[in-house]
């Protein structure tokens, strides 16, 4: 079964604007990364926070961990209509196994 | 996509009939793993491989089998056991045990039962 539930499923905003997604997860994970999928394309590494972090910047992008709640947050600020795609969060467990959630499919409107 | 190639893009299929889906790396990557992707969902973890000649079961092995015999292989064969096959069918690699686990994704392989 999936790991990472991802909140909301779909998420509509204007160019300038900032995007939030939520993830939460069932099991204890080693890190939890963040990966962009544009259509029908492969899957893009964008950001990846250790168990032991709590917050992680990287361009416009912030990620927050909360162990005790088993969720994440990646947040996009002052998004682009370029970053029109789908959001996946992902758990990387002590067996060295991926799990993946459902997505969040950000449009960003010009 | 990051040194990693699936052939072919687009795959049609009987039904009944088995058919291998490639994925080649030259990342000099340990870890390998596919993924299916059902339309509007996530990935789901069919099988992965940490190291030369062993794997794991993922959460949707039934109808698959995997073989690791070079490093930088790893096919993917979907059996007539499989009864819903169509799907979007994804290969990662990343470097292995120890590491943080950065996967980096081939570009897919389309399949279709016909």
């Amino acid at each position: 079964s999936q790991q990472g539930e991802e909140d909301p499923q779909a998420l509509s905003i204007q160019e300038g604007e900032n995007a939030t997604m939520n993830c939460s997860y069932k099991t204890s994970i080693n890190n939890l990364q963040w990966y962009r999928q544009n259509s029908g394309r492969g899957l893009v590494h964008l950001i990846l926070i250790r168990s032991n972090e709590r917050e992680k910047h990287s361009g416009r992008l912030r990620v927050t961990l909360d162990t005790s709640k088993k969720s994440s947050s990646l947040l996009i600020t002052a998004s682009r209509a370029a970053d029109t795609a789908s959001y996946f969060c992902a758990t990387y467990g002590n067996n060295n196994d991926m799990r993946f959630g459902a997505g969040t499919r950000l449009t960003v409107k010009p | 996509d990051g040194g990693i190639t699936q052939s072919p893009k687009y795959l049609f299929r009987k039904e009944g009939q088995n058919v291998t889906l490639s994925c080649e790396q030259n990342l000099n990557h340990d870890a390998m793993y596919w993924y299916r992707q059902d339309p509007g969902q996530g990935l789901r973890l069919i099988y992965y491989s940490q190291i030369v000649n062993d794997f794991q079961k993922g959460d949707i092995a039934e109808g698959y089998s995997v073989s690791r015999e070079k490093k930088e292989s790893f096919p993917l064969t979907v059996t007539s056991a499989q009864k819903n096959p169509t799907a979007f069918y994804l290969c990662a690699s990343s470097i292995g045990a120890g590491a943080a686990g950065e996967q980096f994704f081939g570009p897919g392989t389309r399949l279709t039962v016909l």
